[in-house]
């Protein structure tokens, strides 16, 4: 079954440093690749999404990630961190579209002034 | 357009009873997943159904059941509640069977005493 490893439980940041959440895949198809974002009490929320059509997938609130088939990760990252993107964040992947997905364990991301 | 709609929002039951949620999916979205959020286990995936089908299942006991309706919106049950199914549980939809976007609802918080 496909699976991601999110490397790192916490990190933290300074408000306008770069973010960069970790995460590697195990598969052995292409995969269908995903970061949500949940913040306190919420749903999750669709950061982005890599479906094969380009391995740079940029998302909402300024957030992007690299799929690189080599390294089999899909690292999150965002050039200058905001206070409101403190929340958690969650890789997942999916061996077909609209079929289950795997989460990571999710990272807590912690934005300091 | 509405987003997906989860209620109860919160719920406290006790060991033994039996528990009912409720999703209604974006209008017009087919298909219904549902996720069990524990800090232990993370994000697991629990079933989804496709037009009234369920088409996956995740590993559940057989406590755990779901359906859906005509309408697209989705029930799932729990019987015999134990402590250790307190979680947040998640429902989301997508247009249809091979989409991969998913729409996640804000979650029902099941606390069992």
């Amino acid at each position: 079954a496909q699976s991601v490893t999110q490397l790192g439980s916490h990190v933290s940041v300074s408000e306008g440093a770069l973010v960069l959440l970790r995460c590697n895949y195990s598969s052995s198809v292409p995969p269908y690749l995903f970061w949500y974002v949940q913040y306190p009490n919420q749903g999750l929320q669709l950061l982005l999404k890599y479906t094969s059509a380009a391995t740079l997938v940029k998302g909402i609130n300024g957030f992007e990630a690299e799929f690189k088939k080599s390294e089999t990760s899909f690292h999150l990252t965002k050039p200058s961190a905001h206070m409101s993107d403190a929340a958690e964040y969650f890789c997942a992947v999916s061996d077909r579209p609209g079929y289950a997905l795997n989460f990571g364990k999710g990272t807590s991301l912690l934005v300091t002034p | 357009k509405a987003g997906v709609t989860q209620t109860p929002r919160y719920l406290i039951k006790t060991r033994g009873q039996q528990v009912t949620l409720s999703c209604s999916p974006i209008s017009g979205h087919r298909s219904v997943s549902w996720y069990q959020q524990t800090p232990g286990q993370g994000l697991q995936f629990l079933f989804e159904y496709f037009s009234e089908t369920q088409r996956n299942k995740g590993n559940f006991p057989g406590r755990f059941s779901g359906r859906q309706f005509s309408n697209s919106r989705s029930e799932m049950n729990v019987s015999t509640l134990e402590l250790g199914d307190s979680a947040l549980y998640l429902c989301a939809s997508s247009p249809d069977r091979g989409s991969t976007e998913a729409f996640f609802g804000q979650g029902t918080r099941l606390t069992v005493v």
